[in-house]
């Protein structure tokens, strides 16, 4: 398995409901990210979690919880969100060995987020 | 603070022209380039890396560390490259990609 699965591939939501964003890998990859795109926008990153702990938080705001419960597997479980949070949220992997030049990250198809 | 910036939004030619898209970036540290491409309903995947030297379906790109420059080049564009081509740069040694906003490349028939 070469792919980063994510689930669901479309969600939306009221700004009062929890729901949860789900990734998976079986690549043996030890690091995993979390970005999100807006409409004609880049990718900007959220969250790394390395090894299974969080490395970096790009000063996200704490209505996005990450969770890493295995190196397979990656969470976002969302709280009180906002209609400016829509957007397509991109999971990726690699292989995390830092330092390395050829740690490529292999990226998910994405789920679309839709805040009412 | 580490910045990429790909100044056309949309790159438009016709089958068979050469295709240039730029990629500036500004950084003083050590960066990785790479360039990044979406086709239509694709996830997003590499192209290509600088360090690796490589042409990847035609495509190749030099680190120009003078100009600070990492322009993605093809001698002849296929209709089968109108992609969203984003050009990302990396700290040696660390995780975090920063893109640019991405040229959406069209190839004409």
């Amino acid at each position: 398995d070469t792919e980063v699965t994510q689930t669901p591939k479309h969600l939306v939501m009221g700004m009062t409901n929890k729901k949860s964003l789900k990734c998976e890998q079986h690549m043996g990859h030890r690091a995993m990210y979390w970005y999100k795109q807006k409409a004609k926008k880049p990718p900007e990153l959220m969250f790394v979690y390395s090894y299974e702990k969080l490395s970096i938080n790009e000063s996200v705001p704490s209505r996005f919880s990450p969770e890493c419960p295995n190196s397979s597997l990656l969470n976002l479980h969302l709280h009180a969100l906002q209609p400016e949070d829509s957007a397509l949220y991109l999971c990726a992997s690699s292989q995390d060995r830092a330092g390395a030049q050829d740690d490529e990250q292999f990226f998910g198809p994405g789920t679309r987020l839709t805040v009412l | 603070a580490q910045r990429v910036t790909q100044p056309e939004k949309l790159l438009s030619v016709f089958k068979g022209a050469p295709v240039e898209l730029k990629c500036n970036y500004s950084y003083s540290g050590s960066p990785e380039l790479f360039w990044y491409v979406q086709y239509s309903r694709q996830r997003l995947q590499l192209l290509l890396r600088h360090i690796s030297r490589e042409s990847i379906k035609g495509f190749t790109a030099d680190l120009n560390k003078g100009e600070t420059s990492f322009h993605l080049k093809k001698p002849f564009a296929q209709e089968e490259d109108s992609a969203m081509y984003y050009c990302a740069l990396r700290d040696t040694g660390f995780q975090k990609l920063v893109f640019g906003t991405g040229t959406r490349l069209l190839v004409s028939p």
